[in-house]
């Protein structure tokens, strides 16, 4: 099982529309996770971090579940703006040598 | 305040050669980390330093070195350069080992 694991995609969705992405991870030790947002070559950048008790960011809803090592990132309203590949990223305290994993991204093309 | 800084930002080299990549992290954050991105896959980790220290390495060849200056900058050293060595070069940096890292443009390397 690979240690982070996302929607395969691509998502295509037209703007205004609510779209989901889900994460899960592997390692239980795991105690930080991010959603990072990267579009085409460029780096990632942070869109949140995400806290047990869900938080939310604007039109950005982030939830983790804990007992299921699931992670997931709600979008409402979609912009085309948000057209770009979504990372899941998982640290773990205790997994060993790898501070920050990563999933191989979710790309979302929002369409007009 | 300027963020993480990469030089350069695009080199080509041939396959035996040697390269050196350079990172500014963000004024005050004392945690540098490498990561190799190839298409369509997200980063992996290749080394964490806090501190000036050595604090995880990831799943790459000895070829692979780095080392954190008492500034808190950093170089990834890669030796021997293979084909398979082309990638995105991103460094990150944190205020601690497992706060959010924020990365840099990147150093896009070409093997010929």
């Amino acid at each position: 099982r690979k240690e982070v694991e996302q929607d395969p995609g691509p998502f295509n969705v037209p703007e205004g529309a609510t779209v989901a992405f889900n994460c899960t991870y592997s390692n239980s030790a795991s105690q930080s996770f991010f959603w990072y947002r990267q579009d085409c070559r460029k780096e990632p950048k942070l869109l949140m971090s995400v806290y047990s008790s869900g938080n939310e960011d604007g039109r950005f809803t982030a939830q983790l579940n804990r007992a299921s090592q699931y992670i997931s990132l709600l979008i409402r309203d979609s912009k085309l703006s948000d057209s770009a590949t979504y990372l899941c990223v998982v640290n773990g305290l205790n997994s060993g040598n790898t501070p920050l994993v990563f999933g191989k991204g979710t790309r979302l093309s929002v369409i007009a | 305040d300027a963020g993480v800084t990469q030089s350069p930002t695009h080199l080509i080299k041939t396959r035996g050669q040697h390269v050196t990549l350079r990172c500014s992290p963000i004024s005050g954050h004392k945690s540098v980390s490498w990561y190799q991105q190839v298409l369509g896959q997200g980063p992996q980790f290749i080394f964490q330093y806090y501190e000036k220290e050595e604090r995880g390495r990831g799943n790459f060849p000895d070829r692979f070195s780095a080392r954190q200056f008492p500034n808190y900058s950093s170089e990834l050293n890669v030796n021997a350069l293979l084909l398979g060595d082309s990638a995105l070069y991103l460094c990150a940096s944190s205020l601690g080992a497992n706060q959010p890292q924020h990365f840099g443009d990147g150093t896009r390397l070409s093997i010929l």
